[in-house]
């Protein structure tokens, strides 16, 4: 079993729609949960970086963190064109190595 | 602000061959982390660097080697290629080990 389990997708939706990714993880020591986006042929771009359990939002996108199930979550609201691309969710115990998960294709159709 | 920067942006090396990969990290960071990304993966942790010292290793053979220099720069060596080792190449850096890293554009290694 790994460590972080992650849908590869793809994903389609019509733009203007929420979308919701998601992870699952079997390492109860990771306290640290980002995502990250990229681009294809480029590098990974850090979104969101929370602590623990809980929400964090920062405009359109809201990460949830739930330990007790270990399961974290990206919502994207009011999704557009430029949101394609591949949405990676990566995690840590804390000054340990960062583990991602195998990274979501979400494709936004005009 | 100047992030991350990496060097070459592509290479082609043959296998046995050897290859050294160069890496900048973001202004006022101080840690710099390698991963290797194979197509359809996600990153794969290799090593951190912090202080000029290995701090870390994931699960890569000794072939895979690294160096951290006093203004925080980086290299990443990989010796006697194998076809597959091709794959991009990311380096993260971050402030003190943290673990908020932000990654470079990377280098995609070709093993033929």
């Amino acid at each position: 079993q790994k460590e972080v389990e992650q849908d590869p997708g793809p994903l389609s939706v019509p733009e203007g729609a929420i979308v919701s990714l998601n992870c699952t993880y079997s390492n109860s020591a990771f306290q640290y949960f980002m995502w990250y986006r990229q681009y294809s042929r480029k590098g990974p771009e850090l979104l969101m970086y929370t602590y623990s359990s809980g929400n964090k939002e920062d405009g359109r996108f809201t990460a949830q963190v739930d330990k007790s199930s270990k399961y974290i979550s990206l919502f994207i609201r009011d999704s557009q064109p430029s949101d394609s691309a591949t949405y990676l969710c990566a995690m840590t115990g804390g000054y340990q190595k960062v583990t991602f998960g195998i990274g979501t294709k979400l494709q936004v159709i005009p | 602000d100047a992030g991350v920067t990496q060097s070459p942006t592509h290479l082609i090396k043959t296998r046995g061959q050897q290859v050294t990969l160069r890496c900048s990290p973001k202004s006022g960071h101080d840690t710099v982390s390698w991963y290797q990304q194979a197509l359809g993966q996600g990153p794969q942790f290799i090593f951190q660097y912090y202080e000029e010292e290995e701090r870390q290793r994931g699960n890569f053979p000794d072939r895979f080697s690294g160096h951290q220099f006093p203004n925080y720069s980086s290299e990443l060596n990989v010796n006697a290629l194998l076809l597959g080792d091709s794959a991009l190449y990311l380096c993260a850096s971050s402030y003190r080990t943290g673990n908020e890293q932000y990654f470079g554009p990377g280098t995609r290694l070709t093993v033929t």
